[in-house]
């Protein structure tokens, strides 16, 4: 068991370009989350997948943000048309399904976003 | 909507000295309780939770928690912190019937003095 992965680690980039990160969840585990959290804040929730369907999306996830799971393993979430308030900790999680939705989420250690 | 509250978001303490971090809720349906652990340049870590049965609950590195349904108040302790659980600590919440969404709280900063 290796962990939740993400890459890369740390984006600087400017104002209006397009950027995606990678999240490779932990082997057999089917749902995927990401969350985005900004300094002194904690996590919010963007979006889940179950396998390759993303089920639920917040209303903090702008056209501009876009996430897919493509073969139900790993994820990317991009961004288009970046601006400075989209600077975060991109954060994805991952954790096998149970009946009762009670299963721990196991985190990845993130991608900070910087954007000039 | 169900939300958190951490009423500390700063709280320094001796080491050897016991602690607790207080953590309040709202929801008008029932929930899942947590709290999560996030070290310096480390992704989060669940500490605990709360599921149903007991109202204490007793996680990872001697913490517990309590959970006060008429307070609606899920308060994080440990009778004696050592320099090592300098961190970040977060409380959580999820709905019984979208638990794929946890809603955190702000955050406490748990800092240890010598």
């Amino acid at each position: 068991d290796t962990g939740v992965s993400q890459d890369p680690r740390h984006k600087i980039t400017k104002r209006g370009q397009n950027v995606t990160f990678r999240c490779d969840p932990i082997s057999e585990h089917n749902r995927l989350y990401w969350y985005r959290q900004t300094l002194g804040q904690g996590p919010e929730f963007l979006t889940y997948f179950q396998n390759e369907a993303q089920l639920e999306k917040s209303r903090l996830l702008s056209d501009r943000f876009s996430a897919e799971r493509p073969k139900g393993s790993f994820s990317t979430l991009e961004i288009q048309r970046t601006e400075q308030g989209d600077s975060a900790m991109y954060l994805c999680a991952s954790s096998p399904r149970s009946e009762r939705n009670t299963d721990t989420q196991y985190f990845g250690p993130g991608t900070r976003l910087t954007v000039l | 909507a169900q939300s958190v509250t951490q009423l500390d978001s700063q709280v320094p303490v001796f080491e050897e000295a016991p602690v607790e971090l207080r953590c309040n809720y709202s929801s008008s349906v029932s929930v899942y309780l947590f709290w999560y652990v996030q070290y310096p340049n480390q992704g989060l870590q669940l500490l605990l939770k709360y599921l149903s049965g007991s109202t204490l609950v007793k996680g990872i590195n001697g913490f517990e928690a309590e959970f006060n349904k008429s307070q609606t108040s899920f308060h994080l302790r440990k009778p004696s912190v050592h320099i090592s659980d300098t961190a970040e600590y977060f409380c959580a919440v999820t709905r019984y019937s979208s638990a794929s969404k946890i809603i955190f709280g702000s955050g406490t900063r748990l800092s240890i003095r010598p």
